[in-house]
């Protein structure tokens, strides 16, 4: 059965500290890995990932796939408060029209 | 401004009363979908739609009916709603993989 899992499922940090969230996945027909963050409403995007190795970064923020550990990672440097939000994996299936979720991981940063 | 606009924002009902969630995105998107999410459960998607009057079930479609009589527009109608409904609801379009959600509709089902 095809499934993606998040880890860890919450996470309590301090301002300035870095932390790395994992995305695994086990899908048929992998076409891409999406990255989202939630905060008090909707999901908004953050990275798309097709390739292996190549690291896609915004800001703070950055993410990698994996491709031969059917994984991925979001790393973010010197988090802030404004950080604190559920981070969402998503995997796509080719087909388009299948996007299975992770149970995201609520991150909060302390002051 | 690019959106989708879900609606209502939050909604109390009971046990079988007939309720309708519109879904709106003005960005001329063919493809649209449905998802709860509940904790520890994630997104799960319930509909989804390719394109006008073509639409198909995703994971959890019992208890739930779609339409898609034109582009922009894509609601979700629960018949019969029951308390296992109670739940977040986002309505997405999608363009170039990227999916675009809506502010999501927080349902209790009593």
């Amino acid at each position: 059965e095809d499934k993606v899992v998040q880890s860890p499922l919450s996470l309590v940090v301090h301002e300035g500290d870095t932390v790395t969230l994992n995305c695994s996945y086990e899908v048929t027909n992998f076409r891409s890995l999406l990255w989202y963050k939630q905060e008090k409403k909707a999901p908004t995007f953050l990275f798309m990932l097709t390739s292996s190795g190549i690291e896609k970064k915004s800001g703070r923020l950055s993410s990698i796939l994996d491709k031969k550990e059917l994984s991925s990672i979001l790393n973010i440097t010197a988090t802030q408060t404004g950080d604190s939000a559920i981070y969402l994996c998503a995997v796509e299936r080719s087909g388009w029209n299948d996007m299975r979720f992770g149970a995201g991981t609520r991150l909060t940063v302390k002051p | 401004e690019a959106q989708v606009t879900q609606n209502p924002r939050y909604l109390i009902t009971v046990t079988g009363k007939k309720l309708t969630v519109t879904c709106s995105q003005n960005m001329n998107h063919e493809y649209m979908s449905w998802y709860r999410q509940d904790p520890g459960l994630g997104l799960r998607q319930i509909y989804y739609s390719m394109n006008v009057e073509v639409t198909d079930k995703g994971d959890v479609p019992e208890g739930y009916k779609v339409s898609r009589k034109e582009k922009r527009n894509f609601p979700l109608i629960l018949e019969s709603p029951s308390p296992n409904q109670t739940s977040l609801y986002f309505c997405a379009s999608l363009a170039k993989n990227i999916q675009y959600f809506g502010a999501g509709t927080r349902l209790s089902v009593l």
